[in-house]
């Protein structure tokens, strides 16, 4: 089967421009979430979806960085204006999250570096 | 505060030595806990453990689960090169929707 898929791999921008990054989980996946990994840290939740639904997005600093997943399937995370402290490599995931599998999927991620 | 902490955070160890890998965690609600290995790229799947004291195990990698000490550990036996990662130890939740909380991760090398 495909794997979770997500554009761009890398991206340099200069602070307080905007940026967009997309991802296409598995098919099937009804839950997807969006990581920030920043360096020498592990993953942390930013939001996470359930079909078209948030679940959870307590972590995901509302005044600067934005999400959806319109029709249930794809999703963007959009960040406006980018701030130094963002760059990280942003990780989308999916899941069954049912019939006792719940191991989440991971896509390669998107290199943010903000300069 | 839900939390999840590995250790050591980083090792350093000769092709054919075995290691061992800490999770210790503080959640409420506990569903189950997952071990992922990262090399330069995405986190990938290794084992989800729900029942205390009950082995997985997949070639040269084992790992365990203490529900009551609440505590897991990744073996890996005869290490290689190629085991050289960061493996990373999440917990999942019931928490709205079933959250997932990630541990730092503990970066391992392994010299030939």
């Amino acid at each position: 089967e495909a794997g979770v898929a997500q554009s761009p791999r890398y991206k340099i921008i200069e602070k307080r421009q905007s940026v967009a990054f997309w991802c296409n989980p598995i098919s099937g996946h009804a839950t997807l979430y969006w990581y920030q990994q920043i360096l020498g840290q592990g993953p942390k939740l930013l939001i996470q979806f359930q079909n078209n639904g948030v679940v959870d997005d307590s972590q995901l600093p509302k005044d600067r960085f934005s999400a959806e997943r319109l029709k249930g399937v794809d999703s963007t995370l959009k960040i406006q204006p980018a701030k130094l402290e963002d760059s990280a490599v942003y990780l989308c995931a999916s899941s069954l999250l049912g019939q006792g599998r719940y191991e989440q999927y991971f896509g390669p991620g998107t290199r943010l570096t903000v300069t | 505060e839900d939390k999840v902490v590995q250790s050591p955070l980083s090792l350093v160890v000769h092709e054919g030595d075995t290691v061992t890998l800490n999770c210790s965690y503080e959640v409420t609600n506990f569903r189950s806990l997952l071990w992922y290995k990262q090399e330069k790229k995405a986190p990938t799947f290794l084992f989800m453990l729900t029942s205390s004291g009950i082995e997985k195990k997949s070639g040269r990698l084992s790992s365990i689960l203490d529900k009551k000490e609440l505590f897991s550990i990744l073996n890996i036996t005869a290490t290689q090169t190629g085991d050289s990662a960061i493996y990373l130890c999440a917990v999942l939740t019931l928490n709205t929707g079933n959250q997932f909380y990630f541990g730092t991760g503990t970066s391992l090398t392994v010299i030939p």
